[in-house]
């Protein structure tokens, strides 16, 4: 069984360009998730759907960062305009619901560096 | 706000060796307790997880008990490998927080052999 994919796996860019983010989720699963994780610290939440509906975007910085799930399979995270701080590793996950004590199973992240 | 503490790194340890890493945690109710590791190159995965006080998880070696009266998750693996390299991160999830994850900062360990 495929796990997630992400894409890409690198990506460097220049402050105030835009640059998205790709995640396939495993199949069946309805719950998908975007995490930020910076440097020496431990992921965090920006935004869990249950298929295409956002039900937790409260960490997302919406200036700047949007999201969207289509269909309720594959997911795409936008920065725009990207700042140097924005640099990080931005996981994507995902599980079969977002309740209870269902498994999250994590793709391998991109990580961002912006020059 | 709720919470988990983990040892700082990194920990070096030879191939054999006794591996202790400490998770002590803050969190309104009742959490439930992970350990997360993250291979070179790859994504985080569940290692183990404990859902009530005294429960043991336990998985390739690894095992933690949800001590309560203490806080704490500790993770323990009695003969460490060369494969056991990785950065291990400690979590909780609570019902009053719609089950989300709190990671903490993660624990980076090199095994020599």
């Amino acid at each position: 069984e495929a796990g997630v994919v992400q894409s890409p796996r690198y990506k460097i860019i220049e402050k105030k360009q835009p640059v998205a983010f790709w995640c396939n989720p495993i199949s069946g699963h309805n719950t998908l998730y975007w995490y930020l994780q910076n440097l020496g610290q431990g992921p965090e939440l920006l935004i869990r759907y249950e298929n295409e509906e956002a039900v937790d975007d409260s960490q997302l910085p919406k200036d700047r960062f949007s999201a969207e799930r289509l269909k309720g399979v594959d997911s795409t995270l936008k920065i725009q305009p990207a700042e140097l701080g924005d640099s990080a590793v931005y996981l994507c996950a995902s599980s079969l619901g977002g309740r209870g004590l269902e498994t999250q199973y994590f793709g391998p992240g991109t990580r961002l560096l912006v020059l | 706000g709720d919470s988990v503490t983990q040892m700082e790194g990194p920990v070096t340890l030879s191939e054999e060796a006794f591996l202790t890493i400490n998770c002590t945690y803050t969190a309104t109710g009742y959490p439930s307790l992970f350990w997360y590791v993250q291979y070179p190159g790859e994504g985080l995965q569940l290692l183990l997880k404990a859902t009530k006080a005294d429960d043991k998880g336990s998985n390739k070696g690894f095992e933690a008990t949800y001590r309560k009266e203490t806080t704490s998750f500790h993770l323990e693996k009695g003969s460490v490998q060369v494969s056991d390299s990785a950065v291990y991160f400690c979590a909780l999830s609570v019902p009053t927080n719609d089950y989300k994850l709190s990671f903490g900062a993660g624990t980076t360990v090199t095994v020599r052999a």
